[in-house]
């Protein structure tokens, strides 16, 4: 059983545009959720970081929203540039679990020119 | 922020060989060091969890006795795979926490290590 799901699988967008990439989850009760940027055979790159309290975290172009309430999270990418092509995973910290990180299969962005 | 690094980022190796992956973190210390494992289109699999100077806790399905991890020092731990067979092939991705950074339960990626076994 997934218990972080991230949607959509895969998408294409042109450059200069915006997107929103979408994480739902399971995991209950939860310290924290992060999204990372893995860059084809590159390890993961950490965008931001929201403990169970915050609603929402930005890096530069990237703004994260949480809602405890409906457990879901979101990845906004404003203003989409061609460095922006990987796959973004959610991954979700269960509270208590200071070692366990729970991972999305992550959304794969293509960003064309 | 906090580096990781691994060596090597690729190795090709024959059925029955063993190969040795490294990670090191390059300014700071880790107690804690985690190994993954991606396969294609896959997300990370946590293979095992180390700390420093004692035993590698192994995640369920993972043979310890394949998958050898020594945590020797509070900035080196290594992956042997021993006799590597063609299934073995994977993207093999380590992390370390940094206790004295904040948060202290960041973990901070190497860029990964790509085992071809032919």
């Amino acid at each position: 059983k997934n218990q972080v799901e991230q949607s959509p699988q895969s998408l294409i967008i042109l450059e200069g545009k915006n997107c929103t990439l979408q994480c739902n989850y399971t995991v209950s009760p939860f310290s924290n959720l992060r999204w990372y940027k893995q860059d084809t055979g590159r390890g993961p790159v950490s965008l931001t970081i929201m403990t169970f309290s915050e609603n929402t975290k930005s890096n530069g172009r990237y703004t994260a929203t949480l809602d405890a309430d409906t457990k879901q999270s979101s990845l906004h990418i404003t203003a989409s540039q061609l460095s922006d092509s990987a796959s973004y995973i959610c991954v979700v910290n269960p509270r208590g679990g200071y070692n366990k990180l729970i991972f999305g299969a992550g959304t794969r962005l293509a960003v064309h020119p | 922020g906090a580096v990781v690094s691994q060596h090597p980022s690729w190795v090709i190796c024959k059925s029955g060989t063993s190969v040795k992956i490294e990670c090191r973190s390059l300014d700071f210390q880790a107690t804690t060091m985690f190994w993954y494992r991606q396969f294609p289109k896959q997300s990370l699999m946590l293979m095992a969890t180390s700390n420093e100077g004692s035993k590698a806790t192994y995640e369920q399905g993972v043979e310890k006795d394949k998958f050898l991890i020594n945590h020797a020092s509070l900035t080196l731990s290594t992956l042997t795979v021993t006799s590597a067979h063609p299934e073995d092939s994977s993207f093999y991705i380590c992390s370390a926490r940094a206790w004295d950074r904040t948060p202290s339960y960041e973990q901070y990626f190497g860029p990964g290590t790509r085992l071809t076994v032919t």
